[in-house]
């Protein structure tokens, strides 16, 4: 099983600064296919989770792009710059590659 | 727009079997392949079940082969996950999901339903 560990596991941002969250696999999560199946979701509260980011750095439809997604191999990181307070949510990596594991999640507040 | 409505939770005796539903709208819904997901409480996401658009192919991961059947019915527009021999470690929310077609991931979710295993 592909082990995924977020940090931080909690982080306090202040609305117009940026967030970084970093997102790591115990294996590469780069496919025989070029891709890197590495995805990365938000669940705002009371809300089911939202995908934002796939296959690394690649925005999901509708998805501003003040979220930014970069990495490759074991090691991703997302931003959020211009933070806003409908942003606040815990952010979750996901991978792919093998089956599915998540990270832990990570939960970001104002 | 995609809704994913699950059903079917509630309060199990250990032992027990359970049948969950998920009423898909807003989309072809055969066209789709669907996932079940949990997280137990205080516990992160695990991934429970996997089956095609057509029902022809469905995973498990090993921990939960044997007492876990993923199906659908796309004449109905639903999903279901049958769950056997329920423990408590069983206890969670379950949430079905939609393939996301661009890669081996979700893009939507429902908002899930409680399943407490407890005598």
């Amino acid at each position: 099983e592909i082990v995924m560990t977020q940090s931080p596991l909690s982080l306090s941002v202040t609305p117009g600064q940026t967030a970084s969250i970093s997102c790591s696999a115990s294996e590469s999560l780069l496919h025989s296919s070029g891709r890197t199946h590495l995805f990365w979701y938000v669940q705002k509260p009371g809300q089911s989770p939202q995908l934002l980011i796939y296959d690394v750095f690649s925005r999901f439809s509708g998805v501003p792009d003040r979220f930014t997604g970069s990495g490759s191999g074991t090691y991703f990181t997302l931003e959020i710059r211009r933070f806003e307070a409908e942003d606040v949510g815990i952010y979750f990596c996901m991978q792919g590659k093998h089956l599915w594991t998540f990270g832990q999640g990570t939960k970001v507040e104002i | 727009q995609v809704q994913l409505v699950e059903s079917g939770g509630g309060v199990v005796q250990p032992g027990r079997s359970l049948r969950l539903s998920c009423a898909a709208s807003g989309f072809i819904f055969s066209n789709y392949g669907m996932h079940w997901v949990r997280q137990a409480p205080g516990k992160g996401l695990e991934w429970v079940a996997t089956i095609w658009h057509d029902g022809s192919n469905t995973y498990y991961p090993d921990s939960l082969k044997g007492r876990i059947t993923i199906s659908r019915d796309n004449s109905r527009n639903t999903l279901y996950l049958q769950i056997y021999y329920l423990t408590p470690e069983d206890t969670g929310f379950y949430s079905c999901a939609r393939d996301f077609g661009g890669g081996p991931a979700y893009d939507y979710w429902g908002q899930g339903t409680l399943v407490t295993v407890s005598s």
